[in-house]
């Protein structure tokens, strides 16, 4: 079974500085796919990047982007210039494969505070 | 845009009360699912579908069922609700790598 790890509950950031969430994960397929969701106090869960196993190059959007090490199996992500819009809990995620039975395991998750 | 709406926000119900959760996506996803959220636990899967009529069950499933009639319903029916089943419930629907969620029904069993 696979397992996704986020060891770390709670971290806090200043305003417009860069912030490293960390995530590993226990698995022994090849192909597979890591995410990470971001939720929001009292709003929808919505996922911020995604990162496919096969591909070398490391995951960007916009602000956000991961540090992928296929064989540290780790799975961190970096927001740049943080924003007081980014206080939030960062959720990372594995699935493996997409047939009709994958499903996400998530991590506990992170409490992100970013303070003006 | 990809929307899962949930029947409720908020639900207070009794001990040994049926609760029925009812989630719709509008986009024809084939997946759907139902989580769990609990401070410090993260989320853990409840049940999933991956076509009409057809469920399996996730890593909690014990105190639930589910049915999926139509493509875009999924429910969460809790047969008799217990203060332990206190918790945010998440829907979820997939299309390949692609999940989108809920707003989430904060339920409060007394």
């Amino acid at each position: 079974a696979q397992t996704v790890t986020q060891s770390q509950p709670e971290m806090s950031v200043q305003e417009a500085e860069t912030v490293t969430l960390s995530c590993t994960y226990d698995t022994s397929e090849n192909n597979y796919y890591l995410f990470w969701y971001k939720q929001p106090p009292s709003r929808q869960m919505i996922l911020v990047i995604r990162q496919e196993a096969y591909k070398q190059q490391n995951a960007t959007e916009n602000r956000f982007s991961v540090n992928f090490q296929k064989a540290a199996k780790s799975f961190s992500l970096k927001i740049s210039d943080s924003q007081l819009g980014d206080t939030a809990m960062y959720f990372c995620a594995f699935m493996k494969g997409t047939g009709a039975n994958s499903k996400l395991t998530f991590g506990k998750g992170i409490t992100l505070s970013v303070r003006p | 845009d990809v929307k899962v709406t949930q029947s409720s926000r908020y639900l207070v119900k009794r001990t040994g009360e049926k609760v029925f959760l009812e989630c719709v996506q509008d986009m024809d996803h084939e997946n759907m699912f139902w989580y769990r959220q609990d401070p410090g636990l993260g989320l853990r899967l409840i049940y999933f579908s991956y076509d009409v009529k057809m469920k399996e069950k996730g890593d909690i499933p014990e105190g639930y069922s589910v049915s999926r009639e139509k493509k875009e319903r999924f429910s969460l029916i809790l047969e008799s609700a217990s203060t332990n089943q206190t918790s945010m419930y998440l829907c979820a629907s997939r299309r390949w790598y692609e999940q989108y969620f809920g707003p989430g029904t904060r339920l409060t069993v007394t």
